[in-house]
């Protein structure tokens, strides 16, 4: 069965250092999506994005983020200058058509010292 | 701002019961209704989709949506110790995008 994969698992990193997380969404979808959940919080949306650029982001989703699609297979989040309250499992996501019917990567846990 | 809401319970069951999970929201102009399972340290998993008033089955799941209550559940026949995760609602706002606003999810736990 197709899935979402997302490296690495678990990175962690110091605070103010720069973190590229990556998932290799599911290849006949057409939009992709990250999503954070910090331990014991609700799951937040980051950003989409379709066709090659963000199609919506959040309030989370500021200066020091940025995603990128550099081929045709990969998606990838940067943090630019990681905080302490970055430290979150992050969640790669993908659909084949714009609703809420998405596929989850595994996550990968980031941990910010 | 948009919200979703949960009891975060936990639910616990027995094994076999039916196990009911309720979700309210907010935006009464909220279109498309969905549920996800979480197990521990896992990612969210899409269980079931409901887009019209009323109810929607799929084995043992069955969804309901009362647009005019702003209200959304999930019952689990035949509740089985496999099913003991957290289940998330969400809501896509705005409808027709990938952008989903979710609750802090349900814990349910299924008791041999």
């Amino acid at each position: 069965e197709p899935e979402v994969t997302q490296t690495p698992s678990h990175q962690v990193t110091q605070m103010g250092q720069e973190v590229i997380l990556r998932c290799v969404p599911i290849s006949n979808h057409l939009y992709f999506y990250w999503y954070r959940q910090i331990l014991g919080q609700k799951v937040e949306f980051l950003v989409s994005f379709y066709n090659n650029e963000i199609s919506e982001k959040s309030e989370i989703f500021d200066d020091q983020f940025s995603v990128e699609r550099p081929d045709g297979s990969n998606f990838t989040l940067k943090i630019r200058s990681t905080k302490l309250e970055d430290s979150a499992m992050y969640f790669c996501a993908s659909s084949w058509g714009n609703t809420g019917e998405l596929f989850f990567g595994e996550g990968s846990r980031l941990t910010v010292l | 701002q948009k919200e979703v809401e949960q009891n975060s319970g936990p639910l616990s069951v027995p094994e076999g019961a039916i196990a009911s999970l309720n979700c309210t929201y907010s935006d009464r102009g909220s279109q498309s209704f969905f549920w996800y399972r979480q197990y521990s340290g896992k990612s969210p998993e899409l269980i079931m989709s409901i887009y019209s008033n009323g109810d929607k089955e799929d084995g043992r799941f069955t969804a309901q949506l009362n647009k005019a209550s702003q209200y959304v559940s999930l019952l689990i026949r035949d509740s089985q110790p496999s099913d003991s995760a957290t289940y998330l609602c969400a809501v896509n706002i705005p409808s027709n995008t990938g952008k989903l606003i979710f609750g802090q999810g349900t814990t349910l736990q299924v008791k041999p």
